[in-house]
């Protein structure tokens, strides 16, 4: 069972929606990363967080750290949004190195 | 030029053959991770090393092999490939994991084992 659960695996949203993508975690961690991987395979990092939020142009990260819950909000969202989003974890178990966890990812299509 | 490189990005081979997949990076990170995607996985990492000298597993390193011929070169070789191997594989560098959180992907290398 993959300890990193994203929500929805799927999404489907028609152009200018505001999106929501969730992430939980199950125990203590130190950072969670939010990664986009475009149809093409290519993976970039979006946003890594420890605490609060952070803002990149028309997206939004937000974590909390004692519900263990992390979401990634897309305001008037657009078709070139559509990609998977992935969440990943460091957990505080880790002595060393960013050897991250990482969740299935959520397929994101918007329609125009 | 990307930060990360990977080569090749297509590779189909036959069982029982070796393969090197090759990753460069221009960031200077010390720090560079093999992972392989799955369809309907989460990436999981193979190998990983914080240095030149420092190579560790990961977990699921069975199979594979790395080098790390400098800073900025990390290779994985599949000594005799099976079909089960058939995967994306992904490079990625890091920076110190906590101060920064700079991590870089490769574009991925899609093995395909027959």
């Amino acid at each position: 069972k993959n300890e990193v659960e994203q929500s929805p695996q799927n999404l489907t949203a028609q152009e200018g929606e505001f999106i929501t993508i969730n992430c939980s975690y199950s125990v203590g961690i130190s950072a969670l990363h939010w990664l986009q991987q475009h149809p093409g395979g290519g993976i970039v990092s979006l946003f890594m967080l420890s605490s609060g939020k952070k803002k990149h142009g028309r997206l939004i990260a937000t974590i909390n750290i004692q519900e263990k819950h992390s979401s990634l909000h897309i305001t008037a969202s657009h078709p070139r949004d559509s990609a998977v989003y992935i969440c990943a974890v460091r957990y505080t178990k880790e002595t060393s190195g960013s050897r991250l966890t990482f969740g299935e990812g959520t397929q994101l299509t918007v329609n125009p | 030029d990307a930060d990360v490189t990977q080569t090749p990005r297509n590779r189909i081979t036959k069982t029982g053959k070796r393969i090197m997949l090759e990753c460069s990076q221009t960031k200077g990170h010390d720090r560079m991770y093999w992972y392989r995607q799955d369809p309907g996985l989460g990436l999981r990492l193979i190998y990983y090393s914080f240095d030149v000298k420092d190579i560790n597993k990961g977990e699921i390193s069975d199979g594979y092999s790395v080098s790390r011929q400098a800073q900025a070169k990390f290779s994985l070789s599949l000594e005799s490939a099976i079909p089960n191997q058939t995967a994306l594989y992904f490079c990625a560098t890091s920076d110190l994991f906590e101060q920064r959180g700079e991590l870089f992907f490769g574009e991925g290398s899609r093995l395909t084992v027959l």
